[in-house]
């Protein structure tokens, strides 16, 4: 059963333009969220992130936006650059569960057009 | 510079050979954790530990097994019950243990693959 779902495969998008990219989430005792971005045989590198007591962060070019009645969060980039084509994970935590574990999304591959 | 250090950047293993993933954390972390990442999926969390001397299994920890007999090192040990070993493996560590709402930051991953 897959908690943190990334439903968009792969996104491309025009430099310059906002890239949208999309989580949705089942468990409803997720309280945090992070982005993480990802290069092809790389680590993850983290982004931004977001509590559950908001509904919005920003930093820079990135907004986290988080629906928690639809249980779905989306990342926003703008303007969209060349570099940041790389694929996106989403990954949420229950904090309060006692144990500290994050569930990842299958990620979207973002490719940003020059 | 701080950071996560994994070594070797590929690894190759033999039918029936047991081989050791090693990951190195200079950041004062509690917690660590390894990954395992399949084309196509998101990660999936083999086991963590949020204290030295103490470790616990995640969702796939079948023909896996770990030690973390110092805080800085948590190496990952791919037995020969692993059927499918073939994978980028992803070790990463945070600062705090349960309950509170840190990041986690990663290592550059190993590759392992099959002979």
């Amino acid at each position: 059963d897959q908690q943190v779902k990334q439903n968009s495969p792969s996104l491309s998008v025009q430099e310059g333009r906002i890239s949208i990219l999309n989580c949705d989430y089942t468990n409803s005792m997720f309280d945090y969220f992070l982005w993480y971005k990802k290069y092809p045989a790389e680590g993850p590198t983290f982004l931004i992130s977001i509590s559950s007591i908001k509904d919005k962060n920003e930093d820079g070019r990135f907004t986290v936006f988080l629906n928690k009645s639809a249980k779905h969060l989306s990342l926003h980039i703008v303007p969209s650059q060349p570099g940041d084509s790389a694929v996106y994970f989403c990954a949420a935590s229950a904090t309060t569960s006692g144990t500290y574990k994050y569930i990842f999304g299958t990620g979207t591959r973002l490719k940003v057009l020059a | 510079d701080g950071g996560i250090t994994q070594s070797p950047k590929y690894l190759f293993r033999k039918e029936g050979q047991n081989v050791t993933l090693s990951c190195e954390q200079n950041l004062n972390h509690d917690a660590m954790y390894w990954y395992r990442q399949d084309p196509g999926q998101g990660l999936r969390l083999i086991y963590y530990s949020q204290i030295v001397n103490d470790f616990q299994k995640g969702d796939i920890a079948e023909g896996y097994s770990v030690s973390r007999e110092k805080k800085e090192s948590f190496p990952l040990t791919v037995t020969s019950a692993q059927k499918n070993p073939t994978a980028f493996y992803l070790c990463a560590s945070s600062m705090e243990p349960s309950g509170i709402q840190e990041t986690q930051y990663f290592g550059p991953g190993t590759r392992l693959l099959v002979l």
